[in-house]
């Protein structure tokens, strides 16, 4: 099992142009999470998808999109990028659904830097 | 929603003596407390967890003790080893959501001096 994958790892964008980051999971899980991670800010939730055909606003939406495909892929789209969104963004999938909670499976990571 | 604070930031400590770090959390109806460890330039990944119907957990040199009525929690280790060194992230669940929200605190630096 690969587990949780992201692509691209590493991103240079200007501002104003859009993007997508990708994530699968070969688990299973009912849950998909993406994160970002700034110095000092600890990992803060974009958006969340307890199942498929469902998504909810985290503690920092704005400016993002997504996507769940399909109970594996769960996609993250800015629109319109930000210095601001430069950031180390994780995806993470869960087996717990809108059920008992537990453990999260993160990606390895995709740096965004936008200029 | 659930606010998660950790403290200290910064921990240094001689190897093998022991390493403590707190967390409080504000939601009453958080029931599902994890610590996570990320090395530099890695993942998160999961070290523990307790749930709240049970006061401490133990794994060979890591430990977990909650105490729900002062909202808080804390992640012992003992004997420290080089490798322990990482930044940990606490984190509850938002119980009130009834799902598997978690809300991270912001991480403690932990360097264990050889």
């Amino acid at each position: 099992n690969a587990g949780v994958t992201q692509t691209p790892k590493f991103q240079v964008l200007k501002t104003g142009q859009s993007m997508t980051l990708q994530c699968a999971q070969d688990m299973n899980h009912n849950s998909m999470y993406w994160y970002r991670q700034d110095p000092g800010m600890g990992l803060r939730l974009i958006y969340y998808s307890a199942s498929e055909g469902t998504t909810d606003k985290g503690e920092v939406p704005n400016g993002y999109n997504v996507s769940r495909l399909n109970k594996r892929e769960f996609s993250l789209r800015l629109e319109s990028a930000a210095p601001s969104q430069t950031s180390v963004y994780f995806c993470a999938s869960s087996v717990s659904g809108t059920g008992v909670a537990g453990e999260l499976f993160f990606g390895e990571g995709s740096r965004l830097t936008v200029l | 929603g659930e606010n998660v604070e950790q403290h200290p930031s910064t921990l240094s400590v001689q190897e093998g003596d022991s390493a403590v770090i707190k967390c409080t959390y504000s939601d009453s109806a958080s029931n599902y407390f994890p610590w996570y460890k990320q090395e530099l330039g890695k993942r998160p990944q999961l070290i523990i967890d307790i749930r709240s119907n049970v006061g401490e957990k133990k794994d060979q040199r890591i430990a977990v003790t909650l105490n729900k009525t002062a909202k808080h929690f804390s992640l012992h280790i003992t004997e420290t080893q080089p490798e322990d060194s990482a930044v940990y992230f606490c984190a509850a669940n938002e119980g009130l959501r009834g799902n598997n929200r978690l809300a991270f605190g912001k991480g403690n630096q932990v360097v264990v001096i050889p």
